[in-house]
């Protein structure tokens, strides 16, 4: 089992601050994904990356994919309470399927 | 219906007893998953279909889980002699063609108690 690694847990911030998520692990992947999570729900995917040192956006997020393809990171610019959720980092390994990371739980306060 | 669907969304079971899950993917989709989610953690690998066929069955922790698909669109993930620490939220997901930089959709859940 590949082990992902994220940091922080968990992240209270007020609305308009900006914040990064870090995904981290020992293994190489050939693509990551982020997902985020909703009470109740599934996870959704927001980005996937697939070449090392690939930076993505989407709107405010900010996502980049490690040279090395080992670590990614999220950033929120001026984050909002609708970005609260539960976020989720997850590599694809040799077998095509996914693990996850052990999430970051934000809480965007207004 | 358009997306991934669960059945049931809540299962209450007592220790021991055997428990189906069920997973309706989004019709056209090859490949399905399963996962387990404890409470504000990530979910965890169970095991991975391509067709009918388990790709990847490393995840499931024993041999009291067990995955079938005979079809390759249903799939039924089943747990024997069910403990406590079997409790959480099963996850599937399903994916058009299984590869890397694909997207999986996931549905809401079944969440399992074990008394």
């Amino acid at each position: 089992t590949q082990l992902l690694e994220q940091s922080p847990q968990f992240l209270s911030i007020q609305e308009g601050e900006n914040l990064t998520v870090y995904c981290n692990s020992s293994s190489v992947f050939s693509s990551l994904q982020w997902y985020r999570q909703e009470p109740g729900e599934g996870p959704v995917l927001l980005v996937t990356v697939v070449t090392g040192g690939e930076v993505k956006k989407l709107k405010r997020l900010t996502f980049q994919f490690g040279d090395a393809r080992k670590d990614s990171s999220l950033h929120i610019t001026a984050a909002q309470p609708g970005d609260t959720g539960l976020y989720l980092c997850a590599g694809a390994g040799g077998a095509n399927n996914l693990f996850f990371g052990t999430g970051t739980r934000l809480t965007v306060i207004p | 219906g358009a997306g991934v669907s669960q059945t049931p969304s809540n299962k209450v079971t007592e220790k021991g007893k055997y428990v189906e899950l069920r997973c309706d993917p989004i019709s056209g989709h090859t490949a399905l998953y399963w996962y387990r989610q404890s409470l504000g953690q990530g979910p965890e690998f169970l095991i991975y279909f391509q067709g009918t066929g388990a790709a990847d069955d490393s995840g499931l922790p024993n041999d009291r889980f067990f995955a079938v698909r005979p079809e390759g669109s249903v799939s039924t993930l089943k747990i024997q002699r069910t403990e406590r620490g079997d409790s959480a939220v099963y996850l599937c997901a399903s994916s058009l063609d299984g590869l890397y930089t694909g997207e999986l959709f996931f549905g809401e859940g079944s969440r399992l108690t074990v008394l």
